[in-house]
């Protein structure tokens, strides 16, 4: 059973384009959840989203940010015109339904903004 | 959710027992206690997780005393692929409140 994929697993934009990460969660999960790690930091929680809905985004910036999880395909994690400071590492997550102790994590995508 | 305390950073000698301590003074009942790792900046790994008794699995065990205030991981032998940062995260499993808050973590490296 392949585990959560991420695609790229490296990303460079300029500042001011647009960044695009994908999350493939693992077969038979439904739950999708988006974290970032800035340097040296733990991970923040950004979004958690099921198919075709976003349950909880209070930590997503306000402006900028966006994210889907569709009927079909995989999660997307937009940043629109990306800065310097959206330079980090994103990690997707998921899971077989809610309520459930175990995250399982995808590899990261490492956005790095010139 | 409550918050955590950690120290920054531990040494451990290889095929010792690593205990990493974890304070949650603020825990409230229904607050499980959850510890994650994160390897050289790879996606984090479920560890365990408990709510009052003690845990064990063939990772590691947890063992949480009596006032829920604080609680140790231990990693019976620990390898060098142990060397990772630990997160001790506290969570209400509640409908609808799915993240996990992570800290900074302990640095724990063990030595050959």
């Amino acid at each position: 059973n392949a585990g959560v994929m991420q695609n790229p697993r490296h990303l460079v934009r300029r500042r001011g384009q647009e960044a695009r990460l994908r999350c493939s969660p693992m077969k038979g999960h439904s739950h999708v959840y988006w974290y970032r790690q800035l340097p040296e930091e733990g991970l923040k929680f950004m979004v958690y989203l099921q198919k075709e809905n976003i349950i909880d985004e209070s930590g997503m910036p306000k402006e900028r940010f966006s994210a889907e999880f569709p009927k079909e395909g995989p999660s997307i994690l937009r940043i629109q015109q990306v800065v310097r400071g959206d330079s980090a590492a994103y990690f997707c997550a998921s899971s077989p339904r809610e309520q459930i102790y175990e995250q399982y994590f995808g590899p990261g995508t490492r956005l790095t903004v010139t | 959710d409550a918050k955590t305390t950690q120290p920054p950073s531990m040494d451990c000698a290889e095929g010792r027992a690593a205990n990493l301590p974890c304070n949650h003074s603020t825990i409230s009942g229904n607050e499980y206690v959850y510890w994650y790792r994160q390897i050289h900046s790879q996606g984090p790994q479920y560890i365990i997780h408990g709510l009052k008794n003690n845990e064990t699995n063939e990772m590691a065990s947890l063992i949480i005393t009596e006032d829920r205030k604080s609680s140790t991981l231990i990693l019976p032998h620990a390898t060098l692929r142990d060397t990772a940062v630990y997160y001790c995260i506290v969570r209400v499993e509640n409908f609808g409140n799915e993240k996990l808050t992570f800290g900074t973590g302990t640095r724990l490296t063990i030595i050959p």
